[in-house]
């Protein structure tokens, strides 16, 4: 049972546009939603988060929206660079519920053509 | 500050063989878990500590066993090891234990059961 899917495994852009990685989830009870970026052997490393009481978090060239009626997140990445070719992976949690363990989705390879 | 460090990073073990895996958080965190990451089911939750005592466990045989230590440092244990074990395990650490905070994870260590 896939509670957080990622139905593209991979994404080509061009640098300078715009990447767009979406996330669908199907527990009610996620209310905290992460997004990592993950290089071959190492460990993910953390990009942006957001509370479901909100709907948008920015930082930087990286923005998460979340809709919360659809089960929906998204991350845009403005503008591409090529070191953001990577594998992106969304996560989400319960934390409201007492539950900080990370379901993850199955990742989007992420490429930035130069 | 510190990031999370994960030894050792590469093993070799033999089928039946126990090993014992080390992380040590980020300076201040209080929460360890544990992931495991296989080419077939993406990453997966093995348990969380929190100040010694596991507050969460995934759905994983109990060959698969940790412990976290008074310094917040955790240890985490395959017995009878098999090769489906094989895989990147991964560590991450949290400050708190108020709901919505980011984990952040080491480099992981690469488990091969031969």
């Amino acid at each position: 049972d896939q509670q957080v899917k990622q139905n593209s495994p991979s994404l080509s852009v061009q640098e300078g546009r715009i990447s767009i990685l979406n996330c669908d989830y199907t527990n009610s009870m996620f209310d905290y939603f992460l997004w990592y970026k993950k290089y071959p052997a190492e460990g993910p490393t953390f990009l942006i988060s957001i509370s479901s009481i909100k709907d948008k978090n920015e930082d930087g060239r990286f923005t998460v929206f979340l809709n919360k009626s659809a089960k929906h997140l998204s991350l845009h990445i403005v503008p591409s660079q090529p070191g953001d070719s990577a594998v992106y992976f969304c996560a989400a949690s319960a934390p409201s519920f007492g539950n900080e363990k990370l379901t993850f989705g199955t990742g989007t390879r992420l490429t930035i053509i130069p | 500050k510190a990031g999370v460090t994960q030894t050792p990073r590469y093993l070799i073990k033999t089928r039946g063989q126990q090993v014992t895996l080390s992380c040590s958080p980020i300076s201040g965190h209080r929460s360890v878990s544990w992931y495991q990451q296989t080419p077939g089911q993406g990453l997966q939750f093995l348990f969380e500590y929190f100040s010694e005592t596991q507050r969460n466990k995934g759905n994983f045989p109990g060959r698969f066993s940790g412990r976290q230590f008074s310094n917040s440092r955790s240890e985490m244990n395959v017995s009878t090891l098999e090769l489906g074990d094989s895989a990147l395990y991964l560590c991450a650490s949290r400050g708190g234990l108020q709901g919505g905070t980011a984990a952040f994870f080491g480099q992981g260590t690469r488990l091969t059961v031969v």
